[in-house]
């Protein structure tokens, strides 16, 4: 059946570096949401896109995040240069709507558990 | 203050018992709710709407209260694989989902 799918899995990398995360989201699917999840801060949503256009990223810090679509098959999150605060795990969730506040299930993948050292 | 507040549990619940929880939310302008649940190490996943006029799926009710802006989920009949994290959603204007923390439920034998 059809899955958010992302990569990597799991990320261990030492502060400073460039960490880049990859989410395919379901095909047919218009609406792609980051989120990041902390046992402290819980699931906070970070970015979301429909049709690929940037519609809310005011979750995430601006200096170093970014969060793009570069087709519809791919979003990526960028977290230059990381920190360890940023430590959490990184879901990325698809869902189709086709209405204005429409009711509609988003689909998480199975997250990217980062670890900055 | 959250916006989505929910009790973190654990709620330590014998296997076949009746366990229920309450999530409050702040933002009156909330339109839809839902309850989501979360195995350990693993993403979250729909469990089911939450209706106005309150609505039921198998074992499981949830509510809502406007009037005091309240959501609650009831597990009747507990099982073992119930045991989980329950998150709390909310849904304003806008297809924004706003999470609660989660309530942890621990089904023991």
């Amino acid at each position: 059946d059809a899955r958010v799918t992302q990569t990597p899995r799991h990320k261990v990398t030492e502060m400073g570096q460039e960490v880049t995360m990859r989410c395919q989201p379901i095909l047919g699917h218009n609406t792609v949401f980051w989120y990041r999840q902390t046992m402290m801060q819980g699931l906070e949503l970070l970015a979301y896109f429909r049709n690929r256009a940037p519609l809310d990223d005011s979750g995430m810090p601006k200096d170093r995040f970014s969060a793009e679509m570069p087709d519809a098959t791919l979003a990526t999150l960028k977290i230059q240069p990381s920190e360890p605060r940023d430590s959490a795990v990184y879901f990325c969730a698809s869902g189709l709507v086709l209405r204005q506040g429409a009711f509609y299930e988003q689909y998480f993948g199975p997250g990217t558990r980062l670890t900055v050292t | 203050r959250k916006e989505v507040e929910q009790d973190p549990g654990p709620f330590n619940v014998p296997e076949g018992a009746t366990v229920a929880f309450n999530c409050t939310y702040s933002n009156s302008a909330s339109q839809s709710f839902f309850w989501y649940r979360q195995d350990c190490r693993k993403e979250p996943k729909l469990l089911m709407s939450v209706y106005s006029s309150g609505n039921e799926d198998g074992r499981f009710t949830a509510q809502l209260n406007r009037a005091s802006q309240y959501i609650s989920l009831l597990i009747r009949d507990s099982k073992l694989s119930d045991s989980a994290t329950y998150l709390c959603v909310c849904k304003a204007a806008g297809n924004k989902l706003t999470f609660g923390g989660g309530t942890r439920v621990l089904v023991k034998p």
